[in-house]
């Protein structure tokens, strides 16, 4: 099982719908969860982190963490083209060494006029 | 604002040659990685190094030496280099140990032929 899983996708959503990406995790003791996003050819940039149970709101974006059932998901609300990109979940947990920050593959999202 | 520096951008070495790939950052990081990311894999740990002077193997260490010049520099090198290793590569930095989010550099796309 891989400590950090998204599905592939394509996700294709409608200008203005909500995108509703998602992402579960294996290592229970995991503190800090993040979104990246990644577009094609450029470096990934992280739009959300969360820490605790429950949403955290930022403008169109919001991002929900479950530590029971280890998943935490990103929603973007009135999606617009340029939103059309790779989000990366990633989860960070302590490995004894230090930090370790763990990626899933990412889930491609297309905004459709 | 330079935030996380890599250089090169891009590189072509022949097999079995070696290079480094260079990493600073302006922020006052304590913790640097280094990662690779090829299509359908996702981003991967390759080094890390938690806090100057320390250096950890991530999950994808074979081929790879880091060094932790100083708090701002984190090298990659390869020493043979093999086609397998033809991948974009990552460099990121964390202010600290403990569940901080990462900050990336633009990229390094190398090409083994």
């Amino acid at each position: 099982q891989k400590e950090v899983e998204q599905n592939s996708g394509p996700l294709s959503v409608p200008e203005g719908a909500i995108a509703s990406l998602n992402c579960t995790y294996s290592d229970r003791v995991s503190q800090s969860f993040f979104w990246y996003r990644q577009y094609s050819g450029k470096s990934p940039e992280l739009i959300m982190s969360i820490y605790s149970n429950g949403d955290k709101e930022d403008g169109r974006f919001t991002a929900q963490l479950n530590k029971a059932s280890q998943y935490v998901s990103l929603l973007i609300r009135d999606s617009q083209p340029s939103d059309s990109a790779t989000y990366l979940c990633a989860v960070n947990g302590f490995t004894g060494g230090g930090n370790k920050l763990t990626f899933g593959t990412g889930t491609q999202l297309k905004v459709e006029l | 604002n330079a935030g996380v520096t890599q250089t090169p951008k891009f590189q072509v070495l022949k097999t079995g040659q070696s290079m480094t790939l260079q990493c600073a950052q302006d922020m006052n990081h304590n913790s640097m990685y280094w990662y690779r990311q090829d299509p359908g894999m996702g981003l991967r740990l390759i080094y890390y190094s938690a806090s100057e002077g320390t250096t950890d193997k991530g999950e994808v260490p074979n081929g790879y030496n880091v060094s932790r010049l100083n708090k701002r520099e984190f090298s990659l090198r390869l020493e043979s280099a093999a086609p397998s290793q033809t991948s974009v590569y990552f460099c990121a930095s964390s202010p600290g140990q403990w569940g901080t989010e990462a900050f990336f550099g633009q990229g390094t796309r190398l090409t083994v032929v």
